[in-house]
This record gives C-alpha cells, sequence and structure tokens, in this order.
C-alpha cells in the first residue's frame, strides 16, 4: 500500500519567514494530494490541494509543488504569522477523483514565534 | 461544503464496555471514511463505509472490534468494542463528494479507564 513520509517532525519560524514542509510518497499510482492544517483539539481542516496534472498551485500566502518523477511533493507557508502555528499533514490518494482514502504522513508541528 | 456532525464530542469509557459514535452529514455523500487519531499521532484509515453493505476496513482493524453501519448517504456509525486503554483515541469521520475534496467532523475523543 502507499507509504508517505513527512519531514520535518517539527520546525520553528520566525513570524514574516517562509516554512516548508516535504513530503514523499511510495504508490507512483498516487494522483491526488491534499494538505491539512489541525490546530490543538480542532479537526483537521482541508488548506490546499494538488492533483497530478499539475505542478504547483498557489492560494495567496500558501503553494505546493509537485515532482511526479521524484514523488514529493512540498507545502510553502510565505510571510509566516502567529496564526499559522498549527500541525500540517500531508496526504495522498491511489484512486481517481478526490472522494477516495487517503493516507497520511506523519505531521509537522509549525511554531511561528514573534 | 457539507456540514458534519459527530456525537458525541467526547466520553469516559469503563475497560470491557462498547461505544458508538454517530456522523451526520447535511447533504447526500457518495464516501465516508472513519480515522483514529491517536494522541500526538497522524491519522490512520479504519474503514471506508459503504452505504448498503459491509464496510470495507484496512489492514489492522477488523469488523468484530469496529463494526460500521451507513444505512444511507448522510449517516454512519463506528461502534468501538470491548474496549480497553489502548483504544483511547480521538475518532474522526470524514465525507467526500464526488469531485470534491474530503471534510472532516470535529471528532470525538475517547478515553478509556
Amino acid at each position: 500500500g502507499e507509504n508517505v513520509e513527512q519531514h520535518p517532525s517539527t520546525l520553528s519560524v520566525q513570524e514574516g519567514d517562509s516554512a516548508v514542509i516535504k513530503c514523499t510518497y511510495s504508490d507512483s499510482a498516487s494522483n491526488y494530494f491534499p494538505w491539512y492544517k489541525q490546530e490543538l483539539g480542532k479537526r483537521p481542516q482541508l488548506i490546499i490541494d494538488i492533483r497530478s496534472n499539475v505542478g504547483e498551485k498557489k492560494d495567496q500566502r500558501i503553494a505546493v509543488t509537485l515532482n511526479k518523477t521524484a514523488k514529493h511533493f512540498s507545502l510553502h507557508i510565505t510571510e509566516t504569522q502567529p496564526e499559522d502555528s498549527a500541525v500540517y499533514f500531508c496526504a495522498a490518494s491511489t484512486n481517481t477523483g478526490t472522494a477516495s482514502k487517503l493516507t497520511f504522513g506523519t505531521g509537522t508541528r509549525l511554531q511561528v514565534t514573534l | 461544503s457539507a456540514v458534519i456532525s459527530q456525537k458525541p464530542s467526547r466520553d469516559i469509557c469503563q475497560r470491557g464496555t462498547s461505544l458508538t459514535i454517530q456522523c451526520q452529514v447535511d447533504s447526500q455523500v457518495t464516501m465516508m471514511f472513519w480515522y483514529r487519531q491517536q494522541p500526538g499521532q497522524s491519522l490512520t484509515l479504519i474503514a471506508t463505509a459503504n452505504q448498503g453493505s459491509e464496510a470495507t476496513y484496512e489492514s489492522g482493524f477488523v469488523i468484530d472490534k469496529f463494526p460500521i453501519s451507513r444505512p444511507n448517504l448522510t449517516f454512519s456509525t463506528l461502534t468501538v468494542s470491548n474496549m480497553s486503554p489502548e483504544d483511547s483515541s480521538i475518532y474522526l469521520c470524514s465525507v467526500g463528494a464526488r469531485g470534491q475534496p474530503q471534510h472532516f467532523g470535529d471528532g470525538t475523543r475517547l478515553s478509556i479507564l
């Protein structure tokens, strides 16, 4: 089955700096890659996603890049703010369409300091 | 996106008992899933809840321990049976419609004494 690795496990940045979280996946058939943000005690919330036919997607301060050849994808957060502090999970899906089971990475705890 | 209501939000249970968690969606959805998130850990898929048929379980999860029902396209239940302290986790349902991303309920925080 699919295996998703995520690094780093913790990341501390100063407010205004950029943060990058990287994930690799094992199944070349995976074609959908969402990112979720989970604040303490809250549900995971989708922040951005990318399909395998796209190399990069951006939404304001958040961007995701995908390298299908290397089987890795990354989350980029620019101009970080204290409210970006949370645990971020990457995920991969091996089925067509987005309503398919997800395999999650181990998570990255991002701390944005003042 | 769909509004997902999960009940109970939390519970403290005795060892050996069972608890049923409900997941209600405000619109019909194609797919419903149940995940477990152990303290400080990532999300692990337990099973896919199939409407009108038996759930599809992931490796390491069995129907006797985690029976699931899905009587229609807006509702599902997960039962955690014969609970032990190792079952202390957050249990989350998620839903996905065709062509739409998955979204999660608020989760059920379960503690077993």
